[in-house]
C-alpha cells in the first residue's frame, strides 16, 4: 500500500549546523508534500509544503527539495537554534485527496 | 491553535464507556479530519469530513463514528472504548483537498 518512509527517526545537532531529514514516498500520483513541526504538548503546525512542478523552496533557514524521479524529499535547516528543537513529520498528498500520508516523524535536538 | 479548539484537552474513562471529542473551527473550512497520534505510528487518519453531513472512513475507522451537523463542528464518538484506543487524538481542518492542514492542540484519552 502507499507509504512514506522517513528517517532518522532521531537526530541530534549541535547548535549553529544544519540538519537534514529525508523522506521517501511509494505512491507516484503524490504531488503535494507538507512538513510539521510538533512541539511538545502542540499539535503539528504546517512549517513549509512543496509542490510536485517545483523542485525547491525555501522560507528563511528552512528549505525543502523534492526528487520526483526517486521519489523522495527532504526537510533542511540551516543554523539550528535551541528552538528548532521537536518532531519534525513529512506528509505527501495526491491530487483532489484527503488522504495525507504521514511519516512516522522524526525527533530533532538541537544542542547549546 | 488558531481557529481551531479540541475539547476535552485530557479525559480518562473506563473501558466499555462511549466517549466523544469535540472538534471546533471558526475558519468555515470545508474539510475536517480526526487523526490519532501513536508512538511509531506517527499520525493516522480514523475519519474525514468533506461538508455537512458529508463524512467518510480513514485508515482506522474500526470503533469510531463521526457527525458534523455545522461546518463549524466535527464530533468524534468512540462507541465503547477499548484499552486499544488510548492515544492523542487531533482535529485539522483546511480549505480544499491538496492544502495544509492546521492541527488543533490535541486531545489525550485515556481508557482503563
Amino acid at each position: 500500500g502507499e507509504n512514506v518512509e522517513q528517517h532518522p527517526s532521531t537526530l541530534s545537532v549541535q547548535e549553529g549546523d544544519s540538519a537534514v531529514i529525508k523522506c521517501t514516498y511509494s505512491d507516484s500520483a503524490s504531488n503535494y508534500f507538507p512538513w510539521y513541526k510538533q512541539e511538545l504538548g502542540k499539535g503539528p503546525q504546517l512549517i513549509i509544503d512543496i509542490r510536485s512542478n517545483v523542485g525547491e523552496k525555501k522560507d528563511q533557514r528552512i528549505a525543502v527539495t523534492l526528487n520526483k524521479t526517486a521519489k523522495h524529499f527532504s526537510l533542511h535547516i540551516t543554523e539550528t537554534q535551541p528552538e528548532d528543537s521537536a518532531v519534525y513529520f513529512c506528509a505527501a498528498a495526491g491530487q483532489g485527496t484527503y488522504k495525507y500520508i504521514f511519516g512516522t516523524g522524526t525527533r530533532l535536538k538541537v544542542l547549546a | 491553535d488558531a481557529g481551531i479548539t479540541q475539547s476535552p484537552r485530557h479525559k480518562v474513562t473506563e473501558t466499555g464507556t462511549p466517549v466523544t471529542l469535540r472538534c471546533h473551527q471558526t475558519e468555515n473550512h470545508r474539510y475536517m479530519y480526526w487523526y490519532r497520534q501513536d508512538p511509531g505510528h506517527g499520525l493516522r487518519l480514523i475519519h474525514y469530513s468533506y461538508g455537512v453531513k458529508d463524512t467518510d472512513k480513514g485508515e482506522v475507522s474500526d470503533g469510531y463514528s463521526v457527525s458534523r451537523s455545522k461546518t463549524e463542528d466535527f464530533l468524534l464518538t468512540l462507541e465503547s472504548a477499548t484499552s486499544s484506543q488510548t492515544s492523542v487524538y487531533f482535529c485539522a481542518i483546511s480549505p480544499g483537498t491538496g492544502d495544509g492542514y492546521t492541527f488543533g492542540s490535541g486531545t489525550r484519552l485515556t481508557v482503563v
